[in-house]
């Protein structure tokens, strides 16, 4: 049951460059999109979300962009940097009674940033 | 930045043995979760807890599994049973509140059952 998929296991860019990492979706219910990042031994930790409001947001060098008719989303990082490298897991979440929303995690894709 | 506190980082437990993970969420945070990941695969939601009680709880979380905040500031998960298939890195989490508030994981127990 992949409601959530990425579908790249790694990506390898150089430093300074875009990286662009994709998500798929197929829960129409899903109005709640999250990226978190996560190195080894450590939790995932969060990196940027965004609603199905809207389609774009931004903080800093990391922009999501959200397409609601292809149930696709993406991540960009621009410039891309060596301590970028890790493990990007996106996430979704469906809207529940309360905030207690569950998050349901793709199997991640490994950024290698080559310096 | 406040944290959560995850004890201990590694657990080895013998199959059918009891097992007790234990987690510290940030002081001011109102929901609690665990979820786990097996080696290779997703982070999968085990269950969520909100004013004492189980808010919600996945398929996985059947009645091995319980989850208890014995004194306000520990959140622990017990595993009374243990299988070879509970071998998993097991995340606590918390947030303060509400749609949209970004979720704090703790670093994790990795669980081996032997």
């Amino acid at each position: 049951d992949q409601q959530v998929k990425q579908n790249s296991p790694s990506l390898s860019v150089q430093e300074g460059r875009i990286s662009i990492l994709n998500c798929d979706y197929t829960n129409s219910m899903f109005d709640y999109f999250l990226w978190y990042k996560k190195y080894p031994a450590e939790g995932p930790t969060f990196l940027i979300s965004i609603s199905s409001i809207k389609d774009k947001n931004e903080d800093g060098r990391f922009t999501v962009f959200l397409n609601k008719s292809a149930k696709h989303l993406s991540l960009h990082i621009v410039p891309s940097q060596p301590g970028d490298s890790a493990v990007y897991f996106c996430a979704a979440s469906a809207g529940t009674q309360g905030g207690s929303e569950k998050l349901v995690f793709g199997k991640g894709t490994k950024l290698t940033v080559n310096p | 930045e406040p944290e959560v506190t995850q004890t201990p980082s590694h657990q080895v437990t013998q199959m059918g043995q009891e097992v007790i993970l234990r987690c510290v969420p940030i002081s001011n945070h109102l929901y609690f979760y665990w979820y786990r990941q097996i080696l290779g695969q997703k982070v999968e939601f085990l269950v969520s807890f909100y004013n004492n009680e189980i808010s919600e709880k996945s398929e996985i979380f059947d009645d091995q599994f319980s989850v208890e905040r014995p004194d306000g500031s520990n959140f622990t998960l017990k595993i009374r049973s243990t299988k070879l298939e509970d071998s998993a890195m097991y995340f606590c989490a918390s947030k303060i509140w509400g749609r949209g508030e970004k979720l704090f994981f703790g670093s994790g127990t990795q669980l081996s059952v032997l």
